[in-house]
């Protein structure tokens, strides 16, 4: 059961424009939400987190949204760099110890 | 320490076959995770230890998998007579105070003929 979903497989901007990745989940019992980046060969690396009592979470380039009427919840990267090209994945996760990862976006990010 | 690391990274086998493989998490660490990932999805949880006691398993753990944390330091993940649905890519992760920032290795590619 797909409780993460990351709609687009793939996403191409510019570089120094603003890079959306969008989120959806289906669990209402989710309360804590991450974005992992991960490169080729690599495992996944932690970007950024939010709780459900926030709506946003900001560090530095990358900001987090989080609707939770909507069950939403979408990482900014602003201004988006080369380097930021990467595969990005949404997770979420409830009192239990797993998280949830969505399939993933592929972002590349064109000089 | 140079973080999570995972041993082999990759392992070809026949099915029927079995495979160990090993986790050494981040030393101060006492959460150590399982993940498997297909090509195409998102790492997929497979069980939890908490120093050694395992704590959570999930229902893609079948009886074929066994996985162990006998000292709380590094892990074993076990697949007994090997299936082509198993071949993935596992990943480990390791945490600290806060359980959903894990840090992960770099994975064991494993591949089923």
């Amino acid at each position: 059961d797909q409780q993460v979903k990351q709609n687009s497989p793939s996403l191409s901007v510019q570089e120094g424009r603003i890079s959306i990745l969008n989120c959806d989940y289906t669990n209402s019992m989710f309360d804590y939400f991450l974005w992992y980046k991960k490169y080729p060969a690599e495992g996944p690396t932690f970007l950024i987190s939010i709780s459900s009592i926030k709506d946003k979470n900001e560090d530095g380039r990358f900001t987090v949204f989080l609707n939770k009427s909507a069950k939403h919840l979408s990482l900014h990267i602003v201004p988006s760099q080369p380097g930021d090209s990467a595969v990005y994945f949404c997770a979420a996760s409830d009192d239990n110890n797993d998280m949830r990862f969505g399939a993933g976006t592929r972002l590349t990010v064109k000089p | 320490d140079t973080g999570v690391s995972q041993n082999p990274r990759h392992k070809i086998t026949k099915r029927g076959q079995n495979v160990t493989f090993r986790c050494d998490p981040i030393s101060e660490h006492n959460r150590l995770y399982w993940y498997r990932q297909t090509l195409g999805q998102g790492p997929e949880f497979l069980t939890y230890f908490q120093n050694e006691a395992q704590l959570e398993k999930s229902r893609l753990l079948s009886d074929r998998f066994s996985a162990e944390r006998p000292k709380g330091s590094f892990s074993t993940l076990e697949i007994q007579r090997t299936e082509q649905g198993d071949s993935a890519m596992y990943l480990c992760a390791s945490s600290f105070l806060d359980p959903w920032t894990q840090y992960f290795g770099p994975g064991t590619r494993l591949l089923v003929l």
